[in-house]
């Protein structure tokens, strides 16, 4: 039944050790979401695909880089994390619609050690 | 520029006691409003959104939102809440011209107790 998965829900990596996390849906939505949430904060956006189309928020650092092969999966990739970078990190999707909701997968929570 | 501001980051509450989590908004186009819950290490889930017409809105769980243009409000009440009402509850805003971005408040972690 789950629509939007996360794996791992867990990731622990070490300073510096590229990491990616993957995100895959069954809603077959056109768009998806990367999200960064930090303790006792709103999610901040970092970037999203709408299709194959990719839109980068401007204040992502350059250590985030994302791919999306085809319409079902999307991975974040952190290529070098710091400590700063220990957060949840939330995939979501959504049609092209605006009035549409954003449907959210349960998050990887990542440390960095 | 859009904003959404949650006035309050704390509500504690006896179970079975009203609630009213406040939402305000500010933005030059329309904008949809939605509110969403999230449940400790669980992603965000959708409880009610306002896209257009009555201003009351009724959502899951017994929770109900008012949008107020006049006053760019879109607070969240329940009149009883329960134990597992407790969680961290998001206002949101997206723009009505259309563009994908969700702006998000900064959370009211509501805590209720028995």
């Amino acid at each position: 039944d789950a629509m939007v998965i996360q794996n791992p829900r867990y990731q622990v990596t070490q300073f510096g050790k590229p990491v990616t996390l993957s995100c895959s849906q069954t809603l077959n939505h056109n768009v998806m979401y990367w999200y960064q949430q930090k303790s006792s904060q709103a999610p901040k956006l970092l970037f999203h695909y709408y299709d194959k189309d990719f839109n980068n928020e401007a204040d992502t650092p350059d250590n985030f880089q994302s791919r999306r092969p085809n319409t079902s999966f999307c991975f974040l990739d952190i290529r070098s994390p710091g400590l700063g970078d220990a957060a949840m990190y939330l995939c979501a999707t959504r049609t092209g619609r605006e009035t549409d909701t954003q449907y959210f997968g349960p998050g990887t929570r990542l440390t960095v050690l | 520029a859009q904003s959404v501001t949650q006035l309050d980051s704390q509500v504690p509450v006896f179970e079975e006691a009203p609630v009213e989590l406040r939402c305000n908004y500010s933005s030059s186009v329309s904008v949809y409003l939605f509110w969403y819950v999230q449940y400790p290490n669980q992603g965000l889930q959708l409880l009610l959104k306002y896209l257009s017409g009555s201003t009351l809105v009724k959502g899951i769980n017994g929770f109900e939102a008012e949008f107020n243009k006049s006053q760019t409000s879109f607070h969240l009440r329940k009149p009883s809440v329960h134990i597992s009402d407790t969680a961290e509850y998001f206002c949101a805003v997206t723009l009505n011209t259309g563009g994908f971005k969700t702006i998000f408040g900064a959370g009211t972690r509501l805590f209720v107790k028995a």
